[in-house]
């Protein structure tokens, strides 16, 4: 029973071009969750999905950023024209939807964003 | 307002000691999670306890307690026994309404140090 899977787990880019990192969640999670991570500091939350479907996009920046998570395959999130701010740990993590439970996030080992 | 607010941004406790790692937390939801993860450095994201706003009594798991104190709206992490292990960041977590239908938010961290 495969846990969370993110990869790459290291990215390394140069400014201006993009960045893709894949997620996929725990088998039986139908939930994504997107945070990144700067260093020596806590997670930032981005984005969170549902298949098909983006529940709250509060987190991420307006532009350069998007997310999916397609009926088929992977969550992907996408940054477009890297900028060295953009380097940081992105984790993915899954839970499933119990009504009522404590839907506990199970993480990824994250990719590490490093923008040249 | 800070939602999650870990004032010790480090500790350090002796071997086979007891620490106490404090979270206060903000929110005027009756019902929401917390939430304690630990990240040691080589990155990962562990799940290691959960507390729900509705339960009678403090969660344990293994040496791993919350001392919940919904009036002071606190919920410290207590871990017995140290061990050399135990070096890491901890973050502390809270979700906040009755579904899973929101993302955790998380503090900045409070990094331990076991000495031996």
């Amino acid at each position: 029973n495969a846990g969370v899977m993110q990869n790459p787990r290291h990215l390394v880019r140069r400014r201006g071009q993009e960045a893709r990192l894949r997620c996929s969640p725990m088998k039986g999670h139908s939930h994504v969750y997107w945070y990144r991570q700067l260093p020596e500091e806590g997670l930032k939350f981005m984005v969170y999905l549902q298949k098909e479907n983006i529940i709250d996009e509060s987190g991420m920046p307006k532009e350069r950023f998007s997310a999916e998570f397609p009926k088929e395959g992977p969550s992907i999130l996408r940054i477009q024209q890297v900028v060295r701010g953009d380097s940081a740990a992105y984790f993915c993590a899954s839970s499933p939807n119990r009504v009522p439970g404590a839907n506990v996030l199970t993480f990824g080992a994250g990719s590490r964003l490093t923008v040249l | 307002a800070q939602k999650i607010t870990q004032t010790q941004p480090g500790m350090f406790v002796q071997e086979k000691e007891a620490v106490t790692l404090d979270c206060t937390y903000d929110t005027s939801d009756p019902s929401y999670g917390l939430f304690w993860y630990k990240q040691p450095s080589s990155g990962e994201m562990i799940f290691l306890i959960y507390q729900g706003s509705y339960d009678q009594q403090n969660a344990t798991e293994g040496r791993y307690s919350l001392n919940f104190q919904k009036a002071r709206k606190s919920a410290n992490l207590v871990i017995s026994a140290s061990q050399l292990g135990d070096s890491a960041m901890y973050f502390c977590a809270m979700r906040e309404g009755p579904t899973g239908r929101r993302a955790l938010t998380f503090g900045s961290g409070t990094r331990l140090q076991v000495q031996p």
